[in-house]
Order: C-alpha cells, then sequence, then structure tokens
C-alpha cells in the first residue's frame, strides 16, 4: 500500500526553528510537495523536490533524500504566523498525488 | 482576482437532500479536481478532471457525480446527503494532469448534513 508518515502536531517557540519530516512508502517516486495550510483555509504550496538536497526559499528549506524515503520541511525564525498544518505529498508512478494527514504546529510566544 | 473559487462556503443541510457545489478556476489551467477534508483533516482525493474528461473517480459512492461544463468548472452535486457526507471539501487546478504540476486549491466548501 501507499503510506505517508507525518508527525501529527509539533510545538516550537517564536523565533525558533524546527524540522517537521515526512517518510513515504509509495509505488515509484515522481517528486514530493509541501503545502501549508492554515486553520479553515486552503492549503497552499510552499516547495516541490524531485532531486536529493535542500531546496531553500527565504525562512523554509526542504529537503528530500530518495534512497530513504525521507523529507523534511525546516523553518526558520519562526513567527506565529508560521502557526498551521504542513502537508507532505507524495507524486506516485502514475502520476497522482498521494497526501500525508498532515503536521499541525503551534508556535508559542 | 481570486484564481480558484467555490461557492458556497457554508452548505447546511438535511439527510437525505441533494446539494451542488460549484467550482471555477480563472488561471486558464487544463485540470480540476476534487478533494474531501474529513475531521481529521486527511486530504482524499475524489475526482479529477483534464479537459472535461474524467481522469481520476476514486471509491467514491455514486450518490458524488462530477460534472464539468468546460475546463474552467467543476461542479459536484451530492444526491441523498448522509451525516458521514460533513466534511469541507476542496477543489483544486493545476497546469496539466501530469502530476508534478502544482494543485491551486480554492477556499473550500464546509458541508454540515444534520
Amino acid at each position: 500500500g501507499q503510506n505517508i508518515d507525518q508527525p501529527t502536531e509539533m510545538t516550537a517557540t517564536e523565533g525558533a526553528i524546527v524540522q517537521i519530516n515526512c517518510t513515504y512508502q509509495t509505488s515509484g517516486f515522481n517528486g514530493l510537495f509541501w503545502y501549508q495550510q492554515h486553520a479553515g483555509e486552503a492549503p497552499t504550496f510552499l516547495s516541490y523536490n524531485v532531486l536529493d538536497g535542500l531546496e531553500e526559499k527565504g525562512r523554509f528549506s526542504s529537503f528530500l533524500s530518495r534512497s530513504k524515503g525521507y523529507s523534511y520541511l525546516l523553518l526558520k525564525e519562526l513567527q506565529m504566523k508560521d502557526s498551521a498544518s504542513y502537508l507532505c505529498a507524495v507524486i506516485d508512478s502514475n502520476y497522482q498525488l498521494i497526501w500525508g494527514a498532515g503536521t499541525k504546529l503551534i508556535i508559542k510566544p | 482576482d481570486t484564481a480558484v473559487s467555490q461557492t458556497p462556503k457554508y452548505l447546511v443541510t438535511q439527510m437525505g437532500n441533494d446539494k451542488s457545489i460549484k467550482c471555477e478556476q480563472n488561471l486558464g489551467h487544463d485540470t480540476m479536481y476534487w478533494y474531501k477534508q474529513d475531521s481529521k483533516k486527511f486530504l482524499k482525493i475524489m475526482f479529477s478532471y483534464n479537459n472535461k474528461e474524467l481522469i481520476i473517480n476514486e471509491t467514491v459512492p455514486n450518490r458524488f457525480s462530477p460534472k464539468s461544463p468546460d475546463k474552467a468548472h467543476l461542479n459536484l452535486h451530492i444526491n441523498s446527503l448522509e451525516l458521514g457526507d460533513s466534511a469541507v471539501y476542496f477543489c483544486a487546478s493545476s497546469q496539466t494532469s501530469g502530476g508534478t504540476d502544482t494543485q491551486y486549491f480554492g477556499p473550500g466548501t464546509r458541508l454540515t448534513v444534520l
């Protein structure tokens, strides 16, 4: 079966750094997305990785290791507005998007 | 300008009723999707259309019927609503159906079945 695992919830402090992990077992791999979803709102695109390594985009970075079936989203200089759910999604061999259940990130002052 | 729009934003109705949710995208994308997000926040794909043609039809009760009059619109009609249909329904679109394109989501429709 296809499976994507993320922690259900994480808590971090404003100004700190947090790493949200995602592991996947899918039939094939054609890329991995990270989306952000604020409560009551739609998911919005954060990053896309298809090659191994780190992609940096401002305060957010996303890392991929295809051999380990592993990705993480790194958020630096956390702000209160970063409180949201972060969804990991993998494109399988049929080019279908398989979604994780998301990690709810709580930022405390 | 709203890229992907849905109406209504909230829908409260009784069991057994029939309801529709409308979705429109002005991005010029070829592919549109319907997702269901339940109380556990799990996003589940229901349907995908590419240029008005159905390409993904997951295991969804046949009470749910999508209709795409043109590639900018994908509506969802639900017959005989049940309590378990209560969820947030998101419409999304992407440039192509290739799977590697970013999906842009509408604001969601919160459906509550009483």
